[in-house]
C-alpha cells in the first residue's frame, strides 16, 4: 500500500544531542513538508520541498535542518540550535505543489528532550 | 496572507446530538479550506475540502461543511455524534509559499468529546 512512513514513533533526546527524524513515501510525490505541532498552537511548517535536492524555511526553521537527496525521502534533523524541541512532529507530501486534494500526512513521531 | 481562526479550543456533546465546530478564515484570494481529524498520537486525516466546486461540502464519516463567504466561515457539522468522533479537528486554509507551490495553514484545533 502507499504511504507515508515517519520513525521512529517515539524518540527521546539528551539535551545538546542532534536527532534525525526519518520521513519516506512511496506515493510518486514531488512535494514533502514538515510541520511541528505544540498543544493549543495548531501545526507549523518547518520546512518545504517542492522537488529533488532543492527545499525552502517555513515559519519556524530554526533550529532545523533538511535534505532531499531521493525524492521518496525527506529526513528532519533537529539540531542542539533548537531550544525547545519537545513536540509532535508530522511530515507531509503531495503531488506536484499542489497542496489541495492529495496532501498524506504520516503518523508523526514525538520528540521529548529529557 | 491566509490563516483560520477556530473557535473553542474544547468542545463536549452528548452522543446522538449535533456537532458543530467553528472555523473562520481570512484570505486575500479565493481560499481552499480544509477540515482534518487527528486521533490521539497519529497523523492527520482529510474529512474535507472545499475547492469551489460547491459550498456544501460532505466529507467522510457523516461530517459536512458549508462555505459561506459573507461570513467568511467553514463550520463543521454532524447531525449526530458517535462516541468514535471524540477527536481532535483541525481547519486549515491553503496558501501560497515563496517560489510558488501551496502550503497548509492550521488552526490551533478543537477537542471534541462526546459524551454518553
Amino acid at each position: 500500500d502507499g504511504g507515508i512512513t515517519q520513525s521512529p514513533k517515539y524518540l527521546f533526546r539528551k539535551e545538546g544531542q542532534n536527532v534525525t527524524l526519518s520521513c519516506e513515501q512511496n506515493l510518486n510525490h514531488d512535494a514533502m513538508y514538515w510541520y511541528r505541532q505544540d498543544p493549543g498552537q495548531g501545526l507549523r511548517l518547518i520546512y518545504y520541498s517542492q522537488i529533488v535536492n532543492d527545499f525552502q524555511k517555513g515559519d519556524i526553521a530554526e533550529g532545523y535542518s533538511v535534505s532531499r537527496e531521493k525524492k521518496e525521502s525527506f529526513p528532519l534533523t533537529v539540531t542542539s540550535a533548537q531550544k525547545n524541541p519537545t513536540a509532535f512532529y508530522l511530515c507531509a507530501s503531495s503531488k506536484g505543489t499542489d497542496l489541495l486534494p492529495r496532501a498524506f500526512f504520516g503518523q508523526g513521531t514525538r520528540l521529548t528532550v529529557v | 496572507a491566509q490563516s483560520v481562526t477556530q473557535l473553542g479550543s474544547h468542545v463536549s456533546v452528548s452522543e446522538g446530538a449535533l456537532v458543530l465546530l467553528r472555523c473562520n478564515y481570512s484570505s486575500s484570494v479565493p481560499p481552499y479550506l480544509f477540515w482534518y481529524v487527528q486521533y490521539p498520537n497519529q497523523g492527520l486525516q482529510l474529512l474535507l475540502k472545499y475547492t469551489s466546486a460547491a459550498t456544501l461540502v460532505k466529507g467522510i464519516n457523516g461530517f459536512e461543511a458549508e462555505f459561506k463567504k459573507s461570513e467568511t466561515s467553514f463550520h463543521l457539522t454532524k447531525p449526530s455524534a458517535h462516541m468514535s468522533d471524540a477527536a481532535e479537528y483541525f481547519c486549515a486554509v491553503s496558501g501560497r509559499l515563496t517560489g510558488g507551490g501551496n502550503k497548509l495553514t492550521f488552526g490551533t484545533g478543537t477537542q471534541l468529546k462526546v459524551e454518553l
